[in-house]
């Protein structure tokens, strides 16, 4: 079964740090460009950042540049989101997601997880 | 950044009836070296994760039904829900893929009438 698994989320306070993991299975981890997604709570969906397939190149929303940072361990099939400098408003749901397509063609989200929710409060 | 603006915010449907949500984008996402649009509806139902339904504006996803259906080039796009189901009470957002950062609508809330 196609499958990702999120973990890592969790409280912590403003200006803390947190490391999830978005673990893959079902599928060649190491041949799709991966995203991470957030959804604050009652809130919609917000593109954070993504990573190519061997992890060479990266990109983030303006709103996480310099705090977040993606990364993957493709022989682990393993996506990461590190953040530091967090800020009530990073409290969210964090999807990780795979971008459908194994080419350099764009695609959408065609597999999801289900999520894990980070909560930066004092 | 691309904007991404749905309408309506929620509606309430019939079973049976149909369900149509609108979605307009800033500029266009009508890719003219392949003629596609970079565009997709996606659903999420409550207390779960989104699920993909439509790509490159009307192409539905595997196992998706066909009371789903995505229309629209350029910078107007409709998904259409032929006959609500039960099942299908979700929150709906568009999305567009053609650049970074990618984006979505404000999510269109879906209910029985």
């Amino acid at each position: 079964e196609v499958q990702l698994v999120e973990s890592g989320g969790g409280l912590v306070q403003p200006g803390g740090s947190l490391r999830l993991s978005c673990a893959a299975s079902g599928f060649i981890f190491s041949s799709h460009w991966m995203h991470w997604v957030r959804q604050a709570p009652g809130k919609g969906l917000v593109w954070v950042s993504r990573i190519n397939t061997d992890g060479s190149s990266t990109t983030y929303a303006d709103s996480v540049m310099g705090r977040f940072t993606i990364s993957r361990d493709n022989a682990k099939n393993t996506l990461y989101l590190q953040m530091t400098g967090l800020r009530a408003e990073d409290t969210a749901v964090y999807y990780c997601a795979r971008r459908g397509m194994t080419t350099v063609t764009p695609f959408p989200f065609d597999i999801w997880g289900q999520g894990t929710m980070v909560t930066v409060s004092s | 950044d691309i904007v991404m603006t749905q309408s309506p915010d929620s509606l309430a449907v019939s079973l049976g009836e149909r369900a149509t949500i609108n979605c307009k984008s800033s500029q266009s996402l009508l890719y003219n070296s392949d003629n596609k649009n970079y565009f997709a509806w996606y659903q999420q139902k409550p207390g779960q994760s989104p699920k993909l339904l439509i790509y490159w504006a009307s192409t539905r996803e595997s196992g998706v039904p066909d009371r789903f259906s995505g229309s629209g080039s350029g910078t107007d796009f409709t998904l259409t829900i032929s006959s609500l189901q039960a099942e299908d009470v979700a929150v709906y957002y568009c999305q567009q893929y053609y650049s970074i950062p990618l984006t979505f609508g404000g999510g269109t809330k879906v209910e029985i009438k």
